[in-house]
């Protein structure tokens, strides 16, 4: 079983609409979880950190469920600066820790205008 | 806002010789990390440096591969005697010890073996 696992894709989705992507991880003992954002052949950036208890960031929000070892993230209002590849993102050590991050394998979104 | 960076951007190299990706991590933090992502495929982790040396390292980061913070800015990765399969992006990350900030990513190092 993979470490991290996302479809991947790709999602093609109009202007405005909204899209959800899932995420499941392998290893109970997960400790911090994050949605990166990944441009086309550039580096990984930092969309939102994910909390227990679910967090927003405008139209952004992002879910955990430890128990079912499940991530989500919703995108509301879709943009076309929106296409990109999200990426689940996995670590074992609490944020300070140093601790190697774990990546799925991305899924693609497309929104058309 | 301070910025990983990294150099060369493009490095094109022949299959057998070294070389060296160079990478300035953000000034206070104390953690550093190579990972690569060969293309169409997922980022991966290879190693985290802490304190002067390897922290963690995974099963690709083996004897061919290296690391060193030469000097108080720099942080290197440097692969011996090149294959072609190490064709990949390489991006040098850093995060800090007493912050809630995750790992902030260089924009990356394209490297091309012939």
């Amino acid at each position: 079983r993979k470490e991290v696992e996302q479809d991947p894709g790709p999602f093609n989705v109009p202007e405005g609409a909204t899209v959800a992507f899932n995420c499941t991880y392998s290893n109970s003992a997960s400790q911090s979880f994050f949605w990166y954002r990944q441009d086309c052949r550039k580096e990984p950036k930092l969309l939102m950190s994910v909390y227990s208890s679910g967090n927003e960031d405008g139209r952004f929000t992002a879910q955990l469920n430890r128990a079912s070892q499940y991530i989500s993230l919703l995108i509301r209002d879709s943009k076309l600066s929106d296409s990109a590849t999200y990426l689940c993102v996995v670590t074992s050590n609490p944020y300070n820790q140093g601790g190697k991050l774990i990546f799925g394998q991305g899924t693609e979104l497309s929104v058309k205008p | 806002e301070p910025e990983v960076t990294q150099t060369p951007s493009h490095q094109v190299t022949q299959m057998g010789q070294e070389v060296i990706l160079r990478c300035v991590p953000i000034s206070n933090h104390l953690y550093f990390y190579w990972y690569r992502q060969i293309l169409g495929q997922k980022v991966e982790f290879l190693v985290s440096f802490y304190n002067n040396e390897i922290s963690e390292k995974s099963e690709i980061f083996d004897d061919q591969f290296s690391v060193e913070r030469p000097d108080g800015s720099n942080f290197t990765l440097k692969i011996r005697s090149t294959k072609l399969e190490d064709s990949a992006m390489y991006f040098c990350a850093s995060s800090r010890v007493d912050s809630n900030q995750p790992q902030h990513f260089g924009d990356g190092t394209r490297l091309s073996i012939l």
